[in-house]
């Protein structure tokens, strides 16, 4: 059962670097979510998708854009690094009844 | 629109000890109550759930009542071992939203020692 999975697992970037994170889940589940958890703090949602070909914003996403071409596949991308994008990045997929499965999280360092 | 505010932590503990985390929402609707758990260097994983008022979540010991009247879902446990020590989460399902999406609090550390 390998359920939501996500790669990297850590990364350090250059300010001005670009880089994909990537997210699939085998769960057939049409809501796909992106957060980002800075230290210390709680989840903030970047961005979310109801099903394929549908994506939209949340509460943060400035500096990210994703893509939903498959209802397996969630990529996050960042274009143009920013040290405020440093933190710990989670994609969760949701089934019908409201939980939520999340990935193991990408470890972002921008420097 | 909807919130979550949960007690700030950390929380430090003995071994065998009582543990209540507070949580309370706002929220239109009727929404699902849920805890997460974050044990270090992991995602979030599901804890318990309630889906409707007086509905009791439970797992590993943990419990939580739905509580339409006060707004509210601690979580308790009565006697807490180190493998507890984790960041507990309690979250909203508002099924009324786009997307179904999650409203989460802040997060509360639990430090259990031996």
């Amino acid at each position: 059962n390998a359920g939501v999975t996500q790669t990297p697992k850590f990364r350090i970037l250059k300010i001005g670097q670009s880089m994909t994170l990537q997210c699939t889940q085998d769960m057939n589940h049409n809501y796909m979510y992106w957060y980002r958890q800075d230290p210390g703090m709680g989840l903030k949602l970047i961005y979310y998708s109801v099903g394929a070909g549908i994506t939209d914003k949340g509460e943060v996403p400035n500096g990210y854009n994703v893509s939903r071409s498959t209802t397996e596949d969630f990529p996050l991308r960042l274009e143009l690094a920013a040290p405020s994008q440093t933190s710990v990045y989670f994609c969760a997929s949701i089934n019908p009844q409201g939980e939520a499965f999340f990935g193991q999280g990408t470890r972002l360092t921008v420097v | 629109g909807n919130s979550v505010t949960q007690m700030e932590g950390p929380v430090t503990l003995s071994e065998e000890a009582f543990l209540t985390i507070n949580c309370t929402y706002t929220a239109t609707g009727y929404p699902s109550l849920f805890w997460y758990v974050q044990y270090p260097g992991e995602g979030l994983q599901l804890l318990l759930k309630a889906t409707k008022a007086d509905d009791k979540g439970s797992n590993k010991g943990f419990e939580a009542t739905y509580r339409k009247e006060t707004t509210s879902f601690h979580l308790e446990k009565g006697s807490v071992q180190v493998s507890d020590s984790a960041v507990y989460f309690c979250a909203l399902s508002d099924h009324e939203a786009a997307g179904n999406k999650l409203t989460f609090g802040g997060g509360t550390r639990v430090l259990v020692k031996p």
